[in-house]
């Protein structure tokens, strides 16, 4: 596609629930991005995968996240049993792997924000 | 491990005014980038501009150029003849260039406002 897409847009759900939050990256980038943004904070590293390799999995704060990147294009980040403190926007980003400034420059998409009630 | 501060948590502008954004950063790589990104209440990341460490000229995007002193570790970033649609969340990021963590190092953002 044109940019980084991203579903759903918002979603609410209850306390203990498992959510699935999907994203789609640019057409022919082989790295891919989950961040998280609380609101008023920062932007929170959560996952890296490039391309066949293992994925960077240091940023996802507990076991309740899992990540998974199928035939190296669509990801879907995974939180089970939600918690209050999981609210938050989560952005996803990719980018291409070819050397200089291009290949390292990371393009967004618009985020899904997660609401816990 | 790489960091990067942005020390203004709010800055304001009058419009068509020129404002400055700063930026430092924590490394011991010789190569990097580092970029800024707007964030609009949209939530969206948009690229405003970037740089290669390697290159010593500042990177300009229309309205937007960069301070880049590499032995300072600092880049800053300057909105000239500011717009009313600059108003936004900027965030400075760091990206090593080598086969380390290739993610994205953020700061903490920094508020601008601009003021009619």
């Amino acid at each position: 596609g044109a940019g980084v897409s991203q579903s759903p847009s918002n979603k609410v759900t209850e306390k203990g629930k498992d959510v699935e939050l999907r994203c789609d990256p640019i057409s022919g980038h082989t790295a891919l991005y989950w961040y998280r943004q609380s609101l008023g904070q920062g932007l929170e590293f959560l996952i890296y995968f490039q391309g066949n390799s293992a994925p960077d999995k240091s940023g996802l704060p507990s076991d309740r996240f899992s990540a998974e990147r199928t035939g190296g294009s669509v990801s879907t980040l995974t939180i089970q049993r939600t918690q209050q403190e999981d609210s938050a926007v989560y952005l996803c980003a990719s980018s291409s792997y070819h050397t200089g400034i291009s290949g390292n420059t990371i393009y967004f998409g618009e985020g899904s924000w997660l609401t816990v009630v | 491990a790489q960091t990067v501060t942005q020390s203004q948590p709010e800055m304001s502008v009058q419009e068509a005014e020129t404002v400055t954004l700063s930026c430092t950063y924590d490394t011991s790589e010789s190569d990097y980038y580092l970029f800024w990104y707007k964030q609009p209440p949209s939530r969206q990341m948009i690229l405003v501009i970037r740089q290669e460490a390697y290159k010593q000229q500042n990177a300009t995007e229309n309205r937007f150029s960069v301070n880049f002193q590499k032995a300072a570790k600092s880049f800053s970033l300057k909105i000239s003849d500011s717009q009313l649609g600059d108003a936004a969340m900027y965030f400075c990021a760091y990206r090593s260039a080598g086969t380390g963590r290739r993610a994205l190092t953020f700061g903490s953002g920094t508020r601008l406002q601009v003021q009619p």
